[in-house]
């Protein structure tokens, strides 16, 4: 059973850089491409971007320009870095699992950490 | 970008009762269309994928239904853990957008 673990620091200055990593267990960055996900307080939920093992990126448009992931096939484990973050960054964030299924290969987000919770505030 | 409403965003129901949710997006996504349960505390779990291909490991209780701008979840009997908030997202553009959410409480 694939299970994943954010950790990284629970608060972060504005105009600083949230840095998070992924550990998964229970099976290989092979397997599946690796999304990052994150829920605002007021329960909104937004795609952050996936990673490829081969390191292979695809970010959402909106925090493209701020937004980087890497994966370190060594430890099984990815990461995100979100610079300059303001306080609209402030949010759960979750890693998953991308999988697909069904005839058309429909994409859905299979696996989840439990998340964490990331405020940005000085 | 793709506009994902769901209603209502929120409902009070009984155990037993059968209950539809609905989520209707902006642009045609054929059947590009995943159904989440989030408990609180909780992260997100997928019941539905492709608009009506239920999860492995998920109660047959849920179901789901549409194409193209107008989905339904449809729960037939509810049960005292069902009791969440139900989110839809969309995997047919870049941004894979979800919608707002309804929260299902105990009446």
């Amino acid at each position: 059973q694939v299970q994943l673990q954010e950790s990284g620091p629970g608060l972060v200055k504005p105009s600083e850089t949230l840095s998070l990593t992924c550990s998964v267990s229970g099976g290989s960055l092979r397997t599946y491409y690796w999304s990052w996900i994150r829920q605002s307080p007021g329960m909104r939920l937004e795609w952050i971007g996936y990673i490829f093992n081969s390191g292979t990126t695809n970010y959402n448009p909106s925090l493209k320009s701020r937004l980087s992931m890497s994966v370190d096939s060594s430890k099984n484990q990815f990461s995100m870095k979100l610079t300059s973050v303001t306080a609209a960054d402030t949010a759960v964030y979750f890693c998953a699992s991308n999988a697909k299924g069904g005839t058309n290969s429909f994409e859905y987000f299979h696996h989840w950490g439990q998340g964490t919770l990331v405020t940005v505030s000085s | 970008d793709i506009q994902m409403t769901q209603s209502p965003s929120s409902l009070s129901a009984s155990v037993g009762d059968r209950v539809t949710i609905t989520c209707r997006t902006s642009h045609n996504i054929n059947s590009y269309l995943n159904w989440y349960q989030q408990r609180p505390g909780k992260a997100p779990k997928v019941l539905i994928y492709g608009a009506s291909s239920l999860q492995s490991g998920v109660p047959s209780r849920f179901s789901g239904s549409g194409s193209g701008t107008d989905f339904t979840l449809t729960i037939s009997s509810l049960q005292p853990e069902d009791f969440a908030t139900y989110f839809c997202q969309e995997s047919y553009s870049t941004l894979r957008t979800f919608g707002q959410g309804t929260r299902v409480d105990i009446k």
